[in-house]
């Protein structure tokens, strides 16, 4: 099946630097890959997701890039701010609907 | 706006019992989903299911079976609950088509402590 790996499992940043997340796959035939966030106590949401037919999708201070020839996706997050503290979980996804989720990343802004 | 609820927040049970956690989503999504969230570990599937009646073995099934006999509502049973299955179960629904196909909705969660 399917393998995925996230990597830092945490990350700490000052508040107004950037964040960056990454996550590798095995199985090349998988064309969606979603990012989860956490926030401590509360159910995971979708922020952000991307398509095999596109190579990068922005939306305001995040960011997602996917690389399918090496098989790896990262989450950028710009002008970190106190909100962004939470954990993230990227996933990965083939046409069934099922998704694998990565180990997730503890991200935590430094005011 | 998407509601997935699970019908309890807490449960406490003793090793042996037979346990059941609901979920049940108002959306009329196609697809739902069971997954155990541990701490390193993320979140890792249990079971899933595409339709009413039907299921499919997730990453981690021994233990563990489900039920959907209606489409909003999915039921995760454990069969004799052991202290390892102490976890957080979380219970996730997706339509099969739309703007938000694969994107899967959460509840909130059931911690569950097997004693």
């Amino acid at each position: 099946g399917e393998n995925v790996e996230q990597h830092p499992s945490t990350l700490s940043v000052q508040e107004g630097d950037s964040a960056v997340i990454k996550c590798t796959y095995s199985d090349s035939a998988s064309n969606y890959f979603p990012w989860y966030k956490q926030e401590l106590g509360k159910r995971p949401q979708l922020i952000i997701d991307i398509r095999s037919n596109v190579g990068e999708k922005k939306d305001q201070r995040i960011a997602v890039t996917l690389n399918k020839t090496a098989k790896h996706f990262s989450l950028h997050i710009t002008e970190t701010q106190p909100e962004d503290s939470a954990v993230y979980f990227c996933a990965v996804g083939l046409g069934n609907e099922k998704l694998t989720f990565g180990t997730g990343t503890r991200l935590t802004i430094i005011p | 706006d998407v509601k997935v609820t699970q019908s309890s927040r807490y449960l406490v049970k003793r090793t042996g019992e037979k346990v059941f956690l609901e979920c049940v989503q108002d959306m009329d999504h196609e697809n739902m989903f069971w997954y155990r969230q541990d701490p390193g570990l993320g979140l890792r599937l249990i079971y899933f299911s595409y339709d009413v009646k039907m299921k499919e073995k997730g990453d981690i099934p021994e233990g563990y079976s489900v039920s959907r006999e209606k489409k909003e509502r999915f039921s995760l049973i454990l069969e004799s609950a052991s202290t390892n299955q102490t976890s957080m179960y979380l219970c996730a629904s997706s339509p099969l088509t739309g703007p938000q196909r694969n994107e899967q909705f959460f509840g909130p969660g059931t911690r569950l402590t097997v004693l």
